[in-house]
């Protein structure tokens, strides 16, 4: 198994400019999520997927978009960066039945910077 | 709502001596899950333990070690004779019910600690 793999590793981008995060995992889970860490704040959630064609926000949605037409892949969208997206991003994934305790596997994360 | 706090923020020792991470949370669920997860340098988060809100034992995995109060809402980590190796970003993270039939997972904002040869 893969577990969960994310592409691209570095990106940079121009205020402006969309791109598009790409997460993919071969574990079967049916949740997945995107956080972003920032320096000093943790990781915060920006949205979830509870299965294929579900998905809801988290604490940080503005600016950024997903959807989940396949249980293995979870892009995330930022439609027209700024600045402030700046930010390590982790994809996540995990069972959602109780008897895994949900723990969540991460991606290796995706560095981007916005300028 | 959920939250954890994580009160130290940098912490240095030097190395073989013991290291406890505070981690205290707030949730109004009845049955939740507790997690310690590890950031080295390089960047991966490293799952270190779960524990759900039912099992009070504390639990000991060679050098690291878990204290699970629920009468105080802490959860924390002692890691004895510390070496280099466990230099890194500690976080520590509650998942509680969020409705939708899905948990959600908060993180503190973590811990880092250095361990000085």
């Amino acid at each position: 198994n893969a577990g969960v793999t994310q592409t691209p590793k570095f990106q940079v981008l121009k205020t402006g400019q969309s791109m598009t995060l790409q997460c993919a995992q071969d574990m079967n889970h049916e949740y997945m999520s995107w956080y972003r860490q920032d320096p000093g704040m943790g990781l915060r959630l920006i949205h979830y997927s509870v299965g294929a064609g579900i998905t809801d926000q988290g604490e940080v949605p503005n600016g950024y978009n997903v959807s989940r037409s396949t249980t293995e892949d979870f892009p995330l969208r930022l439609l027209s960066a700024a600045p402030s997206q700046t930010s390590v991003y982790f994809c996540a994934s995990s069972y959602s039945r109780a008897s895994s305790g949900y723990e969540q596997y991460f991606g290796p994360g995706t560095r981007l910077t916005v300028t | 709502a959920q939250k954890v706090t994580q009160a130290q923020t940098e912490i240095s020792v030097v190395e073989k001596e013991d290291v406890t991470l505070d981690c205290v949370y707030e949730t109004r669920d009845t049955t939740y899950y507790l997690f310690w997860y590890k950031q080295p340098p390089s960047g991966e988060l490293v799952f270190l333990i779960r524990r759900n809100s039912f099992d009070e034992q504390n639990e000991i995995s060679g050098r690291y070690s878990w204290n699970f109060q629920k009468s105080t809402s802490s959860f924390n980590f002692t890691i004895t004779a510390s070496q280099v190796v466990d230099s890194a970003v500690y976080f520590c993270a509650l998942s509680a019910y969020s409705g939708a039939g899905s948990y959600q997972l908060t993180f503190g904002k973590g811990t880092k600690l250095s361990v000085i040869p």
